[in-house]
């Protein structure tokens, strides 16, 4: 299995909503990442998790919390998001964090509206 | 923030004809990858170039790396309609572990 699966494909959630993005990989890394990306603008870094633990955070609003409850599962709890979070959340793999030479595998991406 | 540039910001060709995309970045790296992504879709990793080395291909893909100017080319020989997408080179900030920054991308429209 060398994929990343991501669900839901598209969510469309109020301000007051809480929902979840769950990311999936079975290639045995032990470094997940979540992504933004907004239209026409190259992905933005989130959140590094190595061997499960958050790692890097990038200065992102307490709105979006991740969790990683094991080396194969990601997901990214969303709470009082405003209409500026709208985007293509991107989760991606790879072996190890920490190191230089190795390449991130992408899932397909959650489509996100907050009305 | 975004550490690469990438020019041209979008490129349009007829099927056959050849495909240059280049990348400039602000500061010391450890490598440098090109990825691809089709609309709307994830980013599929197309080939990573290290620090040390100056040339590397992957079928059609040639990709360069110049240092000393600190920017990159990435070449698609004998374009194909399917190879229409967004291109994103990422590097991989010195002693940054694997914290990828990606450039803005070029997105090529290939002419069947």
């Amino acid at each position: 299995d060398t994929e990343v699966t991501q669900t839901p494909k598209h969510l469309v959630m109020g301000m007051t909503n809480k929902k979840s993005l769950k990311c999936e990989q079975h290639m045995g890394h032990r470094a997940m990442y979540w992504y933004k990306q907004k239209a026409k603008k190259p992905p933005e870094l989130m959140f590094v998790y190595s061997y499960e633990k958050l790692s890097i955070n990038e200065s992102v609003p307490s709105r979006f919390s991740p969790e990683c409850p094991n080396s194969s599962l990601l997901n990214l709890h969303l709470h009082a998001l405003q209409p500026e979070d709208s985007a293509l959340y991107l989760c991606a793999s790879s072996l190890y964090a920490g190191t230089s030479y190795n390449e991130q595998f992408f899932g397909p991406g959650t489509r996100l509206t907050v009305l | 923030s975004q550490q690469g540039e990438e020019d041209p910001q979008a490129l349009s060709i007829q099927e056959g004809e050849n495909a240059t995309m280049n990348c400039s970045y602000k500061t010391s790296i450890n490598n440098l990858q090109w990825y691809r992504q089709n609309s709307g879709r994830g980013l599929v990793h197309l080939i990573l170039i290290r620090s040390n080395e100056r040339e590397k291909h992957s079928g059609r893909l040639r990709v360069t790396l110049d240092t000393s100017k600190k920017s990159s080319s990435l070449l698609i020989t004998a374009s194909r309609a399917a190879d229409t997408a967004s291109y994103f080179c990422a590097t991989d900030v010195d002693n940054a572990g694997n914290m990828l920054t990606f450039g803005g991308g070029t997105r090529l429209m290939v002419k069947p």
